[in-house]
C-alpha cells in the first residue's frame, strides 16, 4: 500500500523556522495537503494543493515541492504552532485513495 | 457556517457492526463536486482515511478496509452514514467526518469534532 513518510518529531525555538518534510513516490504527480492537529482537537487544513493557504491561515505557513518531497515551512514559529502536522495525498492508481503521512510532532522550545 | 457532527455508540463489542452518522449544515451534498469523507485516529496514532461519498453518490474506500466499510447519504436530512462490520479492539479510535470538494480546495477543509469509539 502507498505510504507517505514524515519525520516523527522535530523541535524549533520561537521565532525560528520549522521545515517539515513529506516524501512519497507519487508526489511528483499528486497534490499534497497539510493539516495541523492540536491535542484533543480535530485537524485543521493549513496548506492545500502543495502551496495554497486557506482563508484564515497565517502567512507564516507555506508549502513547497521538489520532486518526490514536499515541505511545510513555518516561519517565525510561535508557541501556538506546537502541534502534530500531517501531510495527505493520493496514490497514482487513478481511483481516489487518500493517504495520510505518519505525522510530525512539532515542539516549540 | 459549515459544521459537521458525528454521532454513534461510544462502546461496541468485538464482531459487532458499528454505525456512525455525520450530520452537517452549511453546505449541500447536492452541490456538484461536494463530498463527505470519514477518517479515524487510534489513540496516540496517525490519521487514517476510511471512505468518501460524493454528490453523485460515488463511493470510495480505503483499500485495506474496503470489505468492511459501507457509506451512504441522505441529502434530505443532510446526513452521511458509515457502517463498519466485524469490529475488533484495533478499531478503537476517534472517528471524524469532514467536508471535501469545496471549490478549489478539493480535500477535507472542515472537520467535525470526532466521536470516540471503544471496542471491547
Amino acid at each position: 500500500s502507498y505510504e507517505l513518510a514524515q519525520p516523527p518529531s522535530m523541535s524549533t525555538a520561537p521565532g525560528q523556522t520549522a521545515r517539515i518534510t513529506c516524501s512519497g513516490d507519487a508526489l511528483p504527480r499528486q497534490y499534497v495537503y497539510w493539516f495541523q492537529q492540536k491535542p484533543g482537537q480535530a485537524p485543521v487544513l493549513v496548506i492545500y494543493k502543495d502551496t495554497e493557504r486557506p482563508p484564515g491561515i497565517p502567512a507564516r505557513f507555506s508549502g513547497s515541492t521538489s520532486g518526490a518531497t514536499v515541505t511545510l515551512t513555518i516561519s517565525d514559529v510561535q508557541a501556538e504552532d506546537e502541534a502534530d502536522y500531517y501531510c495527505q495525498s493520493s496514490d497514482n492508481s487513478g481511483v481516489l485513495n487518500w493517504v495520510f503521512g505518519g505525522g510530525t510532532k512539532l515542539t516549540v522550545l | 457556517q459549515v459544521t459537521l457532527s458525528e454521532s454513534g455508540p461510544a462502546l461496541v463489542k468485538s464482531t459487532q457492526t458499528l454505525t456512525l452518522t455525520c450530520t452537517f449544515s452549511g453546505f449541500s451534498l447536492n452541490t456538484v463536486g461536494m463530498s463527505v469523507a470519514w477518517i479515524r485516529q487510534p489513540p496516540g496514532k496517525a490519521l487514517e482515511w476510511l471512505a468518501l461519498i460524493d454528490w453523485d453518490d460515488e463511493k470510495f474506500y480505503s483499500a485495506s478496509l474496503k470489505t468492511r466499510l459501507s457509506v451512504s447519504k441522505d441529502t434530505s436530512r443532510n446526513q452521511v452514514v458509515l457502517i463498519m462490520t466485524n469490529m475488533e479492539p484495533v478499531d478503537t479510535a476517534t472517528y471524524f467526518c469532514a467536508r471535501a470538494g469545496a471549490g478549489a480546495i478539493e480535500t477535507m477543509d472542515v472537520w467535525g469534532q470526532g466521536t470516540t469509539v471503544i471496542v471491547s
